[in-house]
Parts: structure tokens; C-alpha cells; sequence
């Protein structure tokens, strides 16, 4: 399978513990997004990698998240001192973009990491 | 800022007859439009995308949405829907000058015999 992969697909953890997930996109793509999805909501965006840089965060992304992509391939998405809010659907997605820039790129999505915070 | 809303939080509708999605969005520039899909326990799949040109696209699945930029609406439409669509579609913008995606909250399709 040559799509994006998330991994694990589910986490439950306690309140107060640290939680990280793994987003391993489409091998030849440069970009990579991170979204939350809470129950009954639309995804909403949280940051964006082009290679390792980290070129956007959204005010959602409190200082207890923190998004590495250490070497411009696979991401992780850690989550310190869980709080029950933070339960939600973790999706990831990529993307190729064109040193030309501008125009369109196609954001493909993973499968998701669901997070219970209990 | 942009921003989508999705008129109807779920549509129900029987097997063989015709569905139309609304969305609505906002924008002062130019933007991009999509239509995603969301089966259970899955993620998001792209069903069409308005970029530019023809303001009627369509996608897969037998899906088509029309783009009218007065009324700022780009409602997705089939003509005969299957059992298989059921699940969540959301609608998004992406501007010309952002590289996020902005969804609406969706609206559930839920196709009954």
C-alpha cells in the first residue's frame, strides 16, 4: 500500500499522560499537514511541514502539542499532559509540491489516529 | 478569513433518488473547492475539486458539483444514489494564497432501501 499511514489507529490513555503518533505520507511528497477532527466537526487544521521545516501552526496547537519531521519523510505528533479535550480524531495528510510553486496539490489523507482521553 | 458552512447536518434519502449537498463558503480571494468522503473508521477520500474553468465538475462515484461563485455556493448533487453512500461528506476551501484546508462540519448521507 503505497497511501499515507498513521499509526496506532487508536490510543486510549489517562489524563495526564503523554501520547505520540506517526504519520508516514506518500514517499515523494514534501508536504505534510496535520488536522483534529472532534466528534460531529469537519477536520480542522493544526500545522504543515514542506521537507522538516515546520511552516505553519494553528492557534489550536496549544504548547502541550509539539510536531516534529525530523528527516522531511515520517511525522510525529506529541501530545504532552493529555487533557480530555484533546480526544479526538488525529488525521494526517501529504502532498507533492511543485518547485514552480503556486497552483494546485492534492492533499492525500491517512486513515487517522483516534485518541480517548479518559 | 475563510470559512464553509454545510446547510444540513444529515440528509436521509432512499436508494435510487436524486441528493443534493449544499455547501456555502466565504472568501475575499480567489479559491479552491473541494468535496471529500468519510466511510466509518476511514479517511478522508477526494471525490471532485474546482480549481478553475467550467463551473460544473465532475468527480468519482457518479458525483457532480457546480461552482457559482455569486451565490457562493458549491452544492454537491447525484442523480441516483447507492446503499454504498452512505457516509460523512465535507466540503472544504482551500485559498489560492493558504496551503490549509478549511472544512465544513460535514453533513451525513444516509441511504435507506
Amino acid at each position: 500500500d503505497t497511501g499515507v499511514s498513521q499509526n496506532p489507529r487508536h490510543k486510549i490513555t489517562k489524563r495526564g499522560q503523554n501520547v505520540t503518533f506517526r504519520c508516514d505520507p506518500i514517499s515523494e511528497h514534501n508536504r505534510l499537514y496535520w488536522y483534529r477532527q472532534t466528534l460531529g466537526q469537519g477536520p480542522e487544521f493544526l500545522t504543515y511541514f514542506q521537507n522538516e521545516a515546520q511552516l505553519e501552526k494553528s492557534r489550536l496547537l496549544s504548547d502541550r502539542f509539539s510536531a516534529e519531521r525530523p528527516k522531511g519523510s515520517f511525522s510525529t505528533l506529541e501530545i504532552q499532559r493529555t487533557e480530555q479535550g484533546d480526544s479526538a480524531m488525529y488525521l494526517c495528510a501529504s502532498s507533492l509540491e511543485m518547485a514552480s510553486g503556486g497552483g494546485y496539490n492534492e492533499q492525500f489523507f491517512g486513515p487517522g489516529t483516534r485518541l480517548t482521553v479518559l | 478569513a475563510q470559512s464553509v458552512t454545510q446547510l444540513d447536518s444529515q440528509v436521509p434519502v432512499f436508494e435510487e433518488a436524486p441528493v443534493e449537498l449544499r455547501c456555502n463558503y466565504s472568501s475575499s480571494v480567489s479559491v479552491y473547492l473541494f468535496w471529500y468522503v468519510q466511510y466509518p473508521n476511514q479517511g478522508l477520500q477526494l471525490l471532485l475539486k474546482y480549481l478553475s474553468g467550467s463551473t460544473l465538475v465532475k468527480g468519482i462515484n457518479g458525483f457532480e458539483a457546480e461552482f457559482n461563485k455569486s451565490q457562493t455556493s458549491f452544492h454537491l448533487r447525484k442523480p441516483s444514489v447507492h446503499i454504498s453512500d452512505t457516509a460523512e461528506y465535507f466540503c472544504a476551501v482551500r485559498s489560492g494564497g493558504y496551503n490549509k484546508l478549511i472544512f465544513g462540519a460535514g453533513t451525513r448521507l444516509a441511504v435507506h432501501p
